[in-house]
C-alpha cells in the first residue's frame, strides 16, 4: 500500500491567492513525522515544514502552514498569498519508526502560479 | 544552504563508463541517503547508510554500489552506465534519532550519459 498519496499531479493558482496541496498518509505507528519539500525548476530539494504526530497545533512557517487532520490521515500544505516564485514541484513525505525511521515520499504536485 | 554538499554538480560521460558521486552530510548527521530522480519523475530511494553501515536498500541496481566512510562522507559508484541512468542524484542526511528528524538534501549531481 502507498504510504504517501498526492492526488494532484498539477495545479494552477492565481498570484496572491491561497492554495492547498493535498497529501494523505498511511501508518499504524503512533509516532511519525510529516514533511513538505519544494523542488523548483533549478532542481534542489528545499525543506519547507514539519509536523509531528503528537503536535497539537498545525505547523506554520511564514506563508506555509500544514493542515494536519490526524483522524483523516491528511497533511495538506497551505500556501498563502502565492508568489510567482512558488511555482515548483512539491513533495509530501512521512517517516515513522518502522524500518529504521524510513522516509516515504509522495509522487509530487506541480504548482504553477499565474500572474 | 542545507549543509549537505555533493560533488560534482554536473557529470557527462559515455555509456559503459563508471563514475563516483560524493556526498558530505551535515555536521552531526550519521545517516546518508541516496536518491535517483529521472526527468519529471519522483524520488527513487536507492540506499541508506548509518554511521558507516548499510541500513536500508531500495531500488538500487546491481551496477550501483555505495559506501560510507569513517568521516561519514559517502560515495555512490555507478558502473557500466546506460543511457537510462541519466538522472539527478541526490544525497540527503539526517540525524535519525527518531521519526521527527528532518532529512536535508544536497544540491544534487546531474548525470548525463551519452
Amino acid at each position: 500500500a502507498q504510504k504517501i498519496t498526492q492526488t494532484q499531479p498539477g495545479m494552477f493558482v492565481q498570484e496572491k491567492e491561497a492554495v492547498t496541496l493535498d497529501c494523505t498518509y498511511d501508518t499504524s505507528d503512533p509516532s511519525y513525522g510529516l514533511f513538505w519539500y519544494k523542488q523548483p525548476s533549478s532542481g534542489e530539494m528545499i525543506f519547507l515544514i514539519y509536523q509531528g504526530s503528537y503536535d497539537q497545533q498545525n505547523a506554520t512557517e511564514g506563508r506555509y502552514s500544514l493542515n494536519f487532520q490526524k483522524a483523516r490521515k491528511s497533511a495538506n500544505l497551505v500556501i498563502s498569498a502565492s508568489q510567482l516564485g512558488d511555482s515548483a514541484m512539491y513533495f509530501c513525505a512521512m517517516r515513522d519508526t518502522s524500518f529504521f525511521n524510513k522516509f516515504y515520499f509522495g509522487s509530487g504536485t506541480k504548482l504553477n502560479v499565474k500572474p | 544552504d542545507s549543509g549537505v554538499t555533493q560533488t560534482p554538480k554536473h557529470l557527462i560521460t559515455a555509456t559503459g563508463q563508471r563514475v563516483t558521486l560524493r556526498c558530505s552530510p551535515r555536521s552531526g548527521d550519521l545517516s546518508v541517503y541516496w536518491y535517483q530522480q529521472s526527468l519529471d519523475q519522483g524520488l527513487q530511494f536507492l540506499i541508506q547508510y548509518y554511521n558507516g553501515e548499510e541500513r536500508a536498500k531500495g531500488n538500487i541496481l546491481e551496477r550501483f554500489s555505495a559506501q560510507q566512510f569513517p568521516d561519514l562522507h559517502s560515495e555512490l559508484n555507478l558502473s557500466s552506465l546506460e543511457l537510462g541512468d541519466s538522472a539527478l542524484y541526490f544525497c540527503a542526511s539526517s540525524a535519525d534519532r527518531g521519526a521527527g528528524e528532518t532529512q536535508y538534501f544536497g544540491p544534487g549531481t546531474r548525470l548525463l550519459v551519452l
